[in-house]
């Protein structure tokens, strides 16, 4: 059975702290994803990694960065939390060629 | 990236055949169209992916025209359990790696009895 957790589902954190949000996944995936959901607004992408120590920038990389030093991990760092970053974070996974992306839980993170 | 449209809500009773439509008017040549379904507090789910004509498997159906710059989900006789968001996404590519996916707002389906 495939999994994708990440490592907390509440999280809360004062303004201008570092976060770090990890994920890891048991699938040998070499791919693997970042996303905030909000209301209204989807799912969008923040970055994502095709290899260990690859990454590429989505759509909203700004305040954020990312570090995937093994396969099976991928880490989400916000350098200086902000407001504003309050959201629910999900990670995802997929392998190639299947075409199938599989998603932790998430993981609801508020910036006070 | 093709980008995609949906509507933001539908109703629906249980028993009923609901069909949702998105449209991507940019799709290109070796797009794949996918659906993904997500329950409150959850991680979306994959529910089907297909290229062209018509697809299905026991959860729903997916059906493309020949022009591909549409697709219809559709899921037979509906429960209070299918109430989810759905996505429609476009991308991937024929290999399916490294590409990035594209969420767009999604479709609340809510079903009543």
């Amino acid at each position: 059975d495939v999994k994708v957790t990440q490592s907390s589902r509440y999280l809360v954190k004062r303004t201008g702290e570092k976060v770090f949000l990890e994920c890891v996944q048991d699938m040998d995936h070499e791919n693997m994803f970042w996303y905030r959901q909000d209301p209204g607004l989807g799912l969008r992408l923040i970055y994502f990694s095709y290899d260990v120590k690859m990454k590429e920038k989505g759509d909203i990389p700004e305040g954020y960065s990312v570090s995937r030093e093994k396969k099976e991990r991928f880490s989400l760092i916000l350098e200086s939390a902000s407001t504003n970053q309050t959201s629910m974070y999900l990670c995802g996974s997929k392998g190639a060629p299947d075409y199938e992306q599989y998603f932790g839980p998430g993981t609801r993170l508020t910036v006070t | 990236l093709a980008k995609t449209t949906q509507p933001i809500s539908m109703d629906s009773y249980e028993g009923q055949e609901v069909n949702i439509t998105c449209s991507h008017n940019n799709i290109a040549t070796n797009d794949y169209i996918t659906w993904y379904q997500q329950f409150p507090s959850q991680g979306p789910r994959f529910i089907i992916q297909g290229y062209k004509t018509k697809v299905t498997n026991e959860v729903a159906s997916l059906f493309i025209p020949a022009d591909r710059k549409s697709s219809t989900l559709s899921l037979p006789r509906v429960s209070l359990s299918d109430t989810a968001v759905y996505y429609c996404l476009v991308g991937e590519g024929l290999t399916g790696g490294g590409n990035k996916l594209t969420f767009g707002t999604g479709t609340q389906l809510k079903v009543e009895l």
